[in-house]
């Protein structure tokens, strides 16, 4: 079973950067796509990020794109997520969970199973 | 396009519940359910046409049906409470999105 656990988060100034990890168990990490999930305090969950597997494509939210960069490290099993030019709404929980989908009767549907524990970033001066 | 949910949904002790989320990705693409927890991450329970990861309990249940998308607790128990998220992808594939999530009360 794929366990994920996230780090890196704190408390940063406004204008300040910050790279977040999650390392995840599984011997076919480089297969694997992952996104990144946020939630600021007492309010819904946000999806910001997806990286996929082989050629890493990357995608992201409006709001961080231009700001935030997702990457892996296929050989320590990494996911990384680098945060610049923070802003007070980044404040938030931030989860990283494995992407899967199916495809039955015509139509795909995706999912986010597991998810880390979560890693708290706070943008405060 | 948005995903739309109730902000808050009660129902008593064994009786059944419908959550729903609305959107016009909806009519092409099934959502995922989400239930969390306070102080918890959030736990998958629904995918696809109307599949339970393994360990959710057969009462929880899933349709779908024009842009609405639907999670059913039959027979809702107390440890059913919690906030319940919908999520899609859009037709690229590449982005997902949530819907604002649902309190439920039992």
């Amino acid at each position: 079973e794929v366990q994920l656990l996230e780090s890196g988060g704190g408390l940063v100034q406004p204008g300040g950067s910050l790279r977040l990890s999650c390392v995840a168990s599984g011997s076919t990490f480089a297969n694997y796509v992952l996104s990144w999930v946020r939630q600021p305090p007492g309010k819904g969950l946000e999806w910001i990020s997806v990286i996929y597997g082989g050629g890493g494509g990357t995608y992201y939210a409006d709001s961080v794109k231009g700001r935030f960069s997702v990457s892996r490290d296929n050989s320590r099993n990494t996911l990384y997520l680098q945060m610049n030019s923070l802003r007070a709404e980044d404040t938030a929980l931030y989860y990283c969970a494995k992407d899967g989908w199916i495809q039955e009767a015509g139509r795909w549907g995706n999912w986010f199973a597991p998810w880390g524990q979560g890693t708290l970033v706070s943008v405060s001066s | 396009s948005d995903l739309t949910q109730d902000p808050a949904v009660s129902v008593a002790l064994g009786q059944t519940v419908t959550i729903t989320c609305q959107g016009d990705r909806l009519r092409n693409f099934y959502a995922s359910w989400y239930q969390q927890k306070p102080g918890q991450a959030p736990v998958l329970v629904m995918f696809g046409k109307n599949n339970r990861p393994s360990g959710i309990p057969d009462r929880f249940s899933g349709s779908n049906s024009g842009n609405t998308a639907s999670l059913t607790i039959s027979g809702a128990q107390a440890e059913d409470e919690g906030d319940y998220y919908c999520n899609c992808r859009d037709n690229s594939g590449y982005f997902r999105l949530f819907g604002g999530g649902t309190r439920l009360t039992v």
